[in-house]
Protein backbone atom coordinates (compact mmCIF):
# COMPACT_ATOMS: atom_id res chain seq x y z
CA UNK A 1 0.00 0.00 0.00
CA UNK A 2 1.76 2.93 -1.06
CA UNK A 3 2.11 6.70 1.16
CA UNK A 4 1.64 9.38 0.11
CA UNK A 5 4.05 10.61 -3.16
CA UNK A 6 5.10 14.36 -3.77
CA UNK A 7 7.24 14.78 -6.84
CA UNK A 8 9.21 16.81 -7.81
CA UNK A 9 11.70 16.03 -3.90
CA UNK A 10 13.72 18.47 -4.69
CA UNK A 11 12.41 21.65 -7.07
CA UNK A 12 14.66 25.37 -8.27
CA UNK A 13 13.46 28.04 -9.77
CA UNK A 14 14.34 31.68 -10.17
CA UNK A 15 12.53 34.31 -9.38
CA UNK A 16 9.65 35.14 -11.73
CA UNK A 17 9.31 31.69 -12.39
CA UNK A 18 6.56 29.03 -11.86
CA UNK A 19 6.52 26.38 -9.31
CA UNK A 20 3.81 22.97 -9.52
CA UNK A 21 3.93 20.74 -6.65
CA UNK A 22 2.30 17.40 -7.35
CA UNK A 23 0.98 15.29 -4.65
CA UNK A 24 -0.90 11.62 -4.80
CA UNK A 25 -2.95 10.69 -1.78
CA UNK A 26 -2.67 7.62 -0.29
CA UNK A 27 -5.16 4.70 -1.87
CA UNK A 28 -8.43 5.03 -1.05
CA UNK A 29 -8.26 8.57 0.65
CA UNK A 30 -10.03 11.43 -1.36
CA UNK A 31 -8.58 14.38 1.15
CA UNK A 32 -5.58 15.92 0.60
CA UNK A 33 -4.06 19.29 2.55
CA UNK A 34 -0.74 21.07 2.15
CA UNK A 35 1.46 22.88 4.31
CA UNK A 36 4.91 24.82 4.12
CA UNK A 37 7.63 24.48 6.76
CA UNK A 38 9.66 27.71 6.63
CA UNK A 39 13.03 27.03 8.22
CA UNK A 40 13.25 26.69 11.86
CA UNK A 41 9.70 26.87 12.40
CA UNK A 42 6.60 24.26 12.42
CA UNK A 43 4.26 23.30 9.64
CA UNK A 44 1.38 25.86 8.41
CA UNK A 45 -1.55 24.76 7.05
CA UNK A 46 -2.24 26.38 3.95
CA UNK A 47 -4.92 24.61 1.89
CA UNK A 48 -7.70 21.30 2.59
CA UNK A 49 -8.95 19.86 -0.45
CA UNK A 50 -11.60 16.97 -1.62
CA UNK A 51 -11.79 15.59 -5.20
CA UNK A 52 -12.56 19.26 -7.28
CA UNK A 53 -13.35 20.92 -4.20
CA UNK A 54 -11.35 23.13 -2.48
CA UNK A 55 -12.93 22.51 1.46
CA UNK A 56 -10.53 25.36 2.93
CA UNK A 57 -7.72 27.66 1.90
CA UNK A 58 -8.05 29.66 4.79
CA UNK A 59 -3.61 29.30 5.02
CA UNK A 60 -3.29 29.92 1.50
CA UNK A 61 -1.26 32.93 0.28
CA UNK A 62 -3.79 35.55 -1.09
CA UNK A 63 -1.80 35.90 -4.08
CA UNK A 64 0.40 33.74 -6.43
CA UNK A 65 -0.49 30.31 -4.68
CA UNK A 66 -3.29 28.19 -6.40
CA UNK A 67 -4.02 24.23 -5.37
CA UNK A 68 -6.30 22.19 -7.22
CA UNK A 69 -7.68 18.34 -6.93
CA UNK A 70 -9.05 17.19 -10.06
CA UNK A 71 -10.95 14.01 -10.49
CA UNK A 72 -8.63 12.22 -12.21
CA UNK A 73 -4.54 12.55 -10.88
CA UNK A 74 -2.63 14.24 -8.49
CA UNK A 75 -3.20 17.39 -6.20
CA UNK A 76 -1.88 20.39 -7.31
CA UNK A 77 -0.06 23.23 -5.26
CA UNK A 78 0.99 26.00 -7.97
CA UNK A 79 3.16 28.94 -7.24
CA UNK A 80 3.27 31.71 -9.75
CA UNK A 81 6.46 34.76 -9.69
CA UNK A 82 8.12 32.85 -7.26
CA UNK A 83 9.97 34.75 -4.73
CA UNK A 84 12.93 34.14 -2.49
CA UNK A 85 10.60 34.22 0.53
CA UNK A 86 8.87 31.16 -1.23
CA UNK A 87 11.81 28.52 -0.37
CA UNK A 88 10.60 26.23 1.89
CA UNK A 89 9.34 22.53 2.38
CA UNK A 90 5.72 21.75 1.18
CA UNK A 91 4.39 18.90 2.40
CA UNK A 92 1.36 17.00 1.72
CA UNK A 93 -1.08 15.52 3.67
CA UNK A 94 -4.12 12.58 3.23
CA UNK A 95 -6.32 11.83 5.86
CA UNK A 96 -8.23 8.97 6.80
CA UNK A 97 -10.37 8.24 9.91
CA UNK A 98 -8.62 6.94 12.97
CA UNK A 99 -9.53 6.59 16.33
CA UNK A 100 -13.00 8.82 16.64
CA UNK A 101 -10.08 11.60 14.53
CA UNK A 102 -8.94 12.12 11.30
CA UNK A 103 -4.59 11.06 10.80
CA UNK A 104 -3.04 12.47 8.73
CA UNK A 105 -0.47 10.85 6.65
CA UNK A 106 2.44 12.64 5.11
CA UNK A 107 4.57 12.53 2.07
CA UNK A 108 8.50 13.22 1.78
CA UNK A 109 7.82 16.77 0.98
CA UNK A 110 8.64 18.56 -2.04
CA UNK A 111 12.05 21.23 -0.93
CA UNK A 112 11.83 24.04 -3.74
CA UNK A 113 14.77 27.09 -3.26
CA UNK A 114 14.04 30.34 -5.55
CA UNK A 115 17.34 31.66 -6.32
CA UNK B 1 -0.72 33.53 16.50
CA UNK B 2 0.84 29.72 17.70
CA UNK B 3 -2.08 27.73 19.18
CA UNK B 4 0.31 24.72 19.75
CA UNK B 5 2.91 25.23 21.78
CA UNK B 6 6.07 23.41 22.11
CA UNK B 7 8.68 25.02 24.61
CA UNK B 8 11.63 23.31 24.65
CA UNK B 9 13.03 23.07 21.31
CA UNK B 10 15.75 20.63 21.84
CA UNK B 11 16.38 17.42 24.73
CA UNK B 12 18.95 14.94 24.64
CA UNK B 13 18.40 11.76 27.09
CA UNK B 14 20.74 8.72 27.70
CA UNK B 15 19.81 5.71 26.05
CA UNK B 16 17.25 3.62 27.82
CA UNK B 17 16.37 6.49 29.85
CA UNK B 18 12.39 7.77 29.90
CA UNK B 19 12.23 11.01 27.36
CA UNK B 20 9.43 13.18 27.95
CA UNK B 21 8.06 15.70 25.20
CA UNK B 22 5.43 18.55 26.21
CA UNK B 23 3.48 19.70 24.00
CA UNK B 24 1.07 22.99 25.45
CA UNK B 25 -2.24 24.55 23.33
CA UNK B 26 -4.43 27.60 24.20
CA UNK B 27 -7.63 26.75 21.53
CA UNK B 28 -9.90 24.68 24.43
CA UNK B 29 -11.79 23.92 21.00
CA UNK B 30 -9.23 21.45 20.21
CA UNK B 31 -10.24 17.57 20.82
CA UNK B 32 -7.63 15.60 18.58
CA UNK B 33 -4.09 15.31 19.06
CA UNK B 34 -1.79 13.35 17.52
CA UNK B 35 2.23 12.89 17.61
CA UNK B 36 4.37 13.03 14.46
CA UNK B 37 8.07 11.97 14.26
CA UNK B 38 10.35 13.32 11.82
CA UNK B 39 13.39 12.46 10.61
CA UNK B 40 15.49 14.85 8.38
CA UNK B 41 14.51 15.35 4.32
CA UNK B 42 11.51 13.15 4.93
CA UNK B 43 7.95 14.07 5.93
CA UNK B 44 6.39 13.59 9.26
CA UNK B 45 5.38 10.25 10.49
CA UNK B 46 2.75 9.69 12.46
CA UNK B 47 3.29 8.08 15.67
CA UNK B 48 0.64 8.10 18.17
CA UNK B 49 -2.68 10.20 18.86
CA UNK B 50 -5.23 10.43 21.36
CA UNK B 51 -9.01 12.24 21.73
CA UNK B 52 -10.42 14.54 24.08
CA UNK B 53 -12.04 11.48 25.52
CA UNK B 54 -8.99 9.67 27.02
CA UNK B 55 -6.67 10.79 29.31
CA UNK B 56 -3.89 7.96 28.12
CA UNK B 57 -2.79 6.63 25.11
CA UNK B 58 0.04 4.10 25.15
CA UNK B 59 1.54 2.16 21.70
CA UNK B 60 4.42 0.23 22.85
CA UNK B 61 7.30 2.09 23.95
CA UNK B 62 5.50 5.58 23.63
CA UNK B 63 2.44 6.68 25.76
CA UNK B 64 0.86 10.00 24.88
CA UNK B 65 -1.17 11.74 28.45
CA UNK B 66 -3.39 14.75 27.80
CA UNK B 67 -4.65 17.25 30.64
CA UNK B 68 -7.48 19.18 29.26
CA UNK B 69 -7.61 21.20 32.32
CA UNK B 70 -3.81 22.29 31.57
CA UNK B 71 -4.45 21.94 27.91
CA UNK B 72 -1.36 20.22 28.24
CA UNK B 73 -0.15 17.18 26.72
CA UNK B 74 2.69 15.23 26.56
CA UNK B 75 4.52 12.08 24.74
CA UNK B 76 6.29 9.64 26.84
CA UNK B 77 9.23 7.25 25.11
CA UNK B 78 10.28 4.38 27.60
CA UNK B 79 13.22 3.55 27.23
CA UNK B 80 14.88 5.59 24.68
CA UNK B 81 16.82 4.24 21.62
CA UNK B 82 19.13 6.00 19.25
CA UNK B 83 16.79 5.34 16.45
CA UNK B 84 14.32 7.72 18.07
CA UNK B 85 16.67 10.69 17.44
CA UNK B 86 14.54 12.80 15.45
CA UNK B 87 12.40 16.04 16.00
CA UNK B 88 9.03 15.62 17.18
CA UNK B 89 5.75 17.65 16.24
CA UNK B 90 2.88 17.96 18.27
CA UNK B 91 -0.54 18.53 16.86
CA UNK B 92 -3.97 19.61 17.49
CA UNK B 93 -7.52 19.93 15.48
CA UNK B 94 -10.80 21.05 16.24
CA UNK B 95 -13.69 19.08 15.40
CA UNK B 96 -15.15 22.44 14.11
CA UNK B 97 -12.99 22.38 11.16
CA UNK B 98 -10.11 21.34 8.66
CA UNK B 99 -6.72 21.97 9.94
CA UNK B 100 -3.99 20.70 11.90
CA UNK B 101 -2.11 23.04 14.27
CA UNK B 102 1.30 22.25 14.42
CA UNK B 103 3.75 23.33 17.63
CA UNK B 104 7.29 24.35 16.35
CA UNK B 105 8.60 20.70 17.00
CA UNK B 106 11.48 19.47 19.76
CA UNK B 107 14.70 18.19 18.65
CA UNK B 108 14.88 14.39 20.89
CA UNK B 109 19.03 12.75 20.75
CA UNK B 110 19.49 9.85 22.24
CA UNK B 111 22.61 9.33 23.31
CA UNK B 112 23.77 6.09 22.83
Amino acid sequence: NAGVMQNPRHLVRRRGQEARLRCSPMKGHSHVYWYRQLPEEGLKFMVYLQKENIIDESGMPKERFSAEFPKEGPSILRIQQVVRGDSAAYFCASSALRDGGETQYFGPGTRLLVL
Amino acid sequence: DQQVKQNSPSLSVQEGRISILNCDYTNSMFDYFLWYKKYPAEGPTFLISISSIKDKNEDGRFTVFLNKSAKHLSLHIVPSQPGDSAVYFCAASANTGNQFYFGTGTSLTVIP
